[in-house]
């Protein structure tokens, strides 16, 4: 089975950096996803990682280590649209399965 | 279509009653997922969807819930004798095969059972 955590809340402020972390637990792998959603929204795509490295794109980018089963998404340049939920979600190798985290919901100040 | 299309986009029907919630995905996308999501909370696996067949749907939660993509591309979920727990948002994706890289979520269709 598959157990992904990351962190509940997280608060920021506008033009700074934030790194939020996912950790899963997986009995195969085959892929980590970043999705964004805003409140009563669908959750956006952001990035999508299998190999060990660092993927950017533009202000988001994100990192995996599989043998550490961690993955993070980094936020630079924060903006008050930013504020949202993270989620962050691993595919099973074997059934192609999507599953979620129950996602970081971060608020970003002026 | 441009991108992943739920109908309807809100429902609200009775305890008992029978629901069907309707996904159209992006032309040519092989994989369809069916998720269910309450508030505070990340997206539920319920059911996926190679071409016509459900590949995986072991997160059905129980066989009041079935879902069917008879001809590989539109897929409907039904709920029989709803229950008020059952009142969340139906979130439904679509990639262009199984082990795509990106996967498209529609706007979701929210249930509400009074």
């Amino acid at each position: 089975g598959q157990n992904i955590d990351q962190p509940t809340e997280m608060t920021a402020t506008e033009g700074a950096i934030v790194q939020i972390n996912c950790t899963y637990q997986t009995s195969g792998f085959n892929g980590l996803f970043w999705y964004q959603q805003h409140a009563g929204e669908a959750p956006t795509f952001l990035s999508y990682n299998v190999l060990d490295g660092l993927e950017e794109k533009g202000r988001f980018s994100s990192f995996l280590s599989r043998s550490k089963g961690y993955s993070y998404l980094l936020l630079k340049e924060l903006q008050m649209k930013d504020s949202a939920s993270y989620l962050c979600a691993v595919r099973e190798r074997n059934t192609d399965k999507l599953i979620f985290g129950t996602g970081t919901r971060l608020q970003v100040f002026p | 279509g441009a991108g992943v299309s739920q109908t309807p986009s809100n429902k609200v029907t009775e305890k008992g009653k029978y629901v069907e919630l309707r996904c159209d995905p992006i032309s040519g996308h092989t994989a369809l997922y069916w998720y269910r999501q309450s508030l505070g909370q990340g997206p539920e696996f319920l059911i996926y969807f190679q071409g016509t067949g459900a590949a995986d749907d072991s997160g059905l939660p129980n066989d009041r819930f079935f879902a069917v993509r008879p001809e590989g591309s539109v897929s409907t979920l039904k709920i029989q004798r709803t229950e008020r727990g059952d009142s969340a948002v139906y979130l439904c994706a679509s990639s262009l095969t199984g082990s795509g890289n990106t996967i498209y979520f529609g706007e979701g269709s929210w249930l509400t059972v009074v």
